[in-house]
C-alpha cells in the first residue's frame, strides 16, 4: 500500500513571494504518477501540476514547479510569486499506474497568502 | 475539457432515511468513477470504485450496505447512503478519468450531506 504525507498542516506566504510546500511517499513501485491538487474554499478539487516517475525532468506550469526525488520519494511543490487566489487547501497525491486510477492523497497542507 | 457533474451539491434530511446522489459525465463516458469521503479540515479518503456494469469494489472499513453505489451507465453513477445517521454527514466527492486509462482526474464540485 501507498502513503502520502505531508508534513505542514499550515503555511503561510506573503503576496509575490514564494513557498514551497512538502509531500512524501512510500511505495514499492516504480511505475507511477505524482499530483499536487488544489482545493479552494468551493472545496472543487483542481489539478495543479502531475509528474510521471519514468520523467527526471521536474514538472512545470506557469507559477507552479515541482521538485522530485524518486530516490528520497520527495515531491515538494514551489509556488512563485503568490497571488491571494493561490489560498486553498493543497493536496499531494499518489496514482500507481498498475492498480486502475486509484489516487491516494496526503492529509493536505492549507496555504494562506497574505496581502 | 473533461467535466463532471455531481448533485445536489448540498442535502439535509432527517435521521433514518436514504439519500442518493448522482455522478455524471457531461461530455465523455466513463466505465470507472470514484468515490471518496471528506470530513472537515481532513484529506480525501476513497470510499470505493464504481465500474459500469459491475459491482462496485469498496475500500476496506466501508460497509456495503450502508453506501450503495450503482454505475447504470457509461456516464451515471449513484451512490446511496441508506439509513443516513448523523456520523455519515460529510463531503461526498466523486471522480472520473476522463478516458479509459487516462491518469488524470476529473473531479465533481461534491455534495455536502448533513444528517439531522
Amino acid at each position: 500500500a501507498q502513503t502520502v504525507t505531508q508534513s505542514q498542516p499550515e503555511m503561510s506566504v506573503q503576496e509575490a513571494e514564494t513557498v514551497t510546500l512538502s509531500c512524501t511517499y512510500d511505495t514499492s513501485e516504480n511505475n507511477y504518477y505524482l499530483f499536487w491538487y488544489k482545493q479552494p474554499p468551493s472545496r472543487q478539487m483542481i489539478l495543479v501540476i502531475r509528474q510521471e516517475a519514468y520523467k527526471q525532468q521536474n514538472a512545470t506550469e506557469n507559477r507552479f514547479s515541482v521538485n522530485f526525488q524518486k530516490a528520497a520519494k520527495s515531491f515538494s511543490l514551489k509556488i512563485s510569486d503568490s497571488q491571494l487566489g493561490d489560498t486553498a487547501m493543497y493536496f499531494c497525491a499518489f496514482m500507481n499506474n498498475n492498480a486502475g486510477n486509484m489516487l491516494t492523497f496526503g492529509g493536505g497542507t492549507r496555504l494562506m497568502v497574505k496581502p | 475539457g473533461a467535466v463532471v457533474s455531481q448533485h445536489p451539491s448540498w442535502v439535509i434530511c432527517k435521521s433514518g432515511t436514504s439519500v442518493k446522489i448522482e455522478c455524471r459525465s457531461l461530455d465523455f463516458q466513463a466505465t470507472t468513477m470514484f468515490w471518496y469521503r471528506q470530513f472537515p479540515k481532513q484529506s480525501l479518503m476513497l470510499m470505493a470504485t464504481s465500474n459500469e456494469g459491475s459491482k462496485a469494489t469498496y475500500e476496506q472499513g466501508v460497509e456495503k450496505d450502508k453506501f450503495l453505489i450503482n454505475h447504470a451507465s457509461l456516464t451515471l453513477s449513484t451512490l446511496t447512503v441508506t439509513s443516513a445517521h448523523p456520523e455519515d454527514s460529510s463531503f461526498y466527492i466523486c471522480s472520473a478519468p476522463d478516458r479509459v486509462g487516462a491518469n488524470v482526474l476529473t473531479f465533481g464540485a461534491g455534495s455536502r450531506l448533513t444528517v439531522l
